[in-house]
């Protein structure tokens, strides 16, 4: 079965400045997609980034991007210009291609950015 | 475009009441929806995969005939949370699958519901 492990219950940033979130997962499958989640306190979940397990090229969202480590199932969220707007909980999940969009999520980082 | 809503987006009830909670896609067809339940400071747990014209698929350790879903029709699956006791107090999410090419779910704002 499939996990996913995010081992930083809550990180701050100072507005600004660049913090990066971990992720890894455990799969044995080699066709599958990894996202990250971004849960504000009006608890609405956002789509933040969204990255192709066949893809090498690391994805890119503006201030959002993502190291991608197949070899190691690592897939860590870099936030660059930190923003007030961006304190939520950040959420990685993980979905097997053909799983009928089943996603798999961790814990959870709850992310603070300090003014 | 890929809305979900859901209504009510809060609710109160009386312990030993039924609670319908609705989950529509706006503007797409959703063969599959997704309802999890999460409580404060954790992850989405999922409870039941809902799919168009057939019977939802439960978690384990999820009760089936308490929380009972219908899938009945391409926009429109529906929770209904039966003799609802205080523990059922949470916050409840739904998602609907687009059905493009890498099948992404798309979450609705979740209904937050107490029970007295």
């Amino acid at each position: 079965a499939q996990t996913v492990t995010q081992s930083q219950p809550e990180m701050s940033v100072q507005e600004a400045e660049t913090v990066t979130l971990s992720c890894t997962y455990d799969t044995s499958e080699s066709n599958y997609y990894l996202f990250w989640y971004k849960q504000p306190p009006s608890r609405q979940m956002i789509l933040v980034i969204r990255q192709e397990a066949y893809k090498q090229q690391n994805a890119t969202e503006n201030r959002f991007s993502v190291n991608f480590q197949k070899a190691a199932k690592s897939f860590s969220l870099k936030i660059s210009d930190s923003q007030l707007g961006d304190t939520a909980m950040y959420f990685c999940a993980f979905m097997n291609r053909g799983s009928q969009g089943n996603l798999i999520f961790g814990k959870g980082t709850k992310l603070s950015v300090k003014p | 475009g890929a809305v979900v809503s859901q209504h009510p987006s809060w609710v109160i009830c009386k312990s030993g009441t039924s609670v319908k909670i609705e989950c529509r896609s706006l503007d797409f067809q959703a063969t599959t929806m997704f309802w999890y339940r999460q409580f404060p400071k954790q992850s989405l747990m999922l409870m039941a995969t809902s799919n168009e014209g057939s019977k939802a698929t439960y978690e384990q350790g999820v009760e089936k005939d308490k929380f009972l879903i219908n899938h009945a029709s391409l926009t429109l699956s529906t929770l209904t949370v039966t003799s609802a006791h205080p523990e059922d107090s949470s916050f409840y999410i739904c998602s609907a699958v687009s059905g493009g090419p890498i099948d992404e779910q798309f979450f609705g704002p979740g209904t937050r519901l107490t029970v007295l």
